[in-house]
């Protein structure tokens, strides 16, 4: 079972603009626009932040942002607030009927 | 309030058994596929598993199949996942969560419940 792959770890000042990659293959990212990113804060229920690559579900800040090129999804998340610091998981609905997830980028706010 | 509470966690010995519940309130659960998402420590999100609403469709992730099995009632909200001849590598955190109707993305997570399999 593969997963998709990012950095372990960005940082940023506030205010400031972060990306975060997230490498799949054909088979996943690149098969479809079925991308999703899910916050998680330590010991609280992960949180869906983007559905369907670009979607923000109702409640969610417009300075959270998906897309795409290729087998390649990105988050981009611009004025970083102290309450982003999270880890952030992106995930995407394979050819295999499952949903693979990526491996996690913790999020610093310097 | 949509909430989605699992239980059942615990330590076990390998080769031992669990059986987990994730209890759903305040949200559509009948209608909708449930899975089941670990992270295993130092690692990333897996799901291990899903069913449909009526339970007529099951999917197992290969490092599972044949030890889980997941199951539902739906009168109760529940979803269920009993895990057997568990494993060292099975030790997680393992997370319930409600797809979406599109069923390609999670719209809904519990807070998890630590499974730790160890001699």
């Amino acid at each position: 079972q593969s997963a998709l792959t990012q950095p372990a770890s960005v940082s940023g000042s506030p205010g400031q603009s972060i990306t975060i990659s997230c490498v799949g293959t054909n088979s996943d990212i690149g098969a479809y626009n079925y991308v999703s990113w899910y916050q998680h804060h330590p010991g609280k229920a992960p949180k869906v932040i983007i559905y369907e690559l670009s979607n923000r579900p109702s409640g969610v800040s417009n300075r959270f942002s998906g897309a795409k090129s290729g087998n390649t999804a990105s988050l981009t998340i611009s004025g970083l607030q102290a309450e982003d610091e999270a880890t952030y998981f992106c995930s995407s609905y394979t050819t295999s009927r499952t949903l693979f997830f990526g491996t996690g980028t913790t999020v610093t706010v310097l | 309030q949509e909430q989605l509470v699992e239980s059942g966690g615990g330590l076990v010995k390998p080769g031992g058994s669990l059986r987990l519940s994730c209890a759903a309130s305040g949200l559509n659960f009948a209608d909708y596929y449930m899975g089941w998402v670990r992270q295993a420590p130092g690692k990333g999100l897996e799901c291990i598993s899903y069913i449909s609403g009526p339970s007529d469709y099951t999917n197992y992730a290969d490092s599972v199949k044949g030890r889980l099995t997941v199951s539902r009632d739906n009168a109760k909200n529940a979803l269920y996942l009993q895990m057997n001849s568990l494993r060292v590598e099975d030790t997680a955190v393992y997370f319930c969560a409600r797809f979406a109707a599109a069923g390609t993305w999670l719209d809904y997570w519990g807070r998890g419940t630590q499974v730790t399999v160890s001699s």
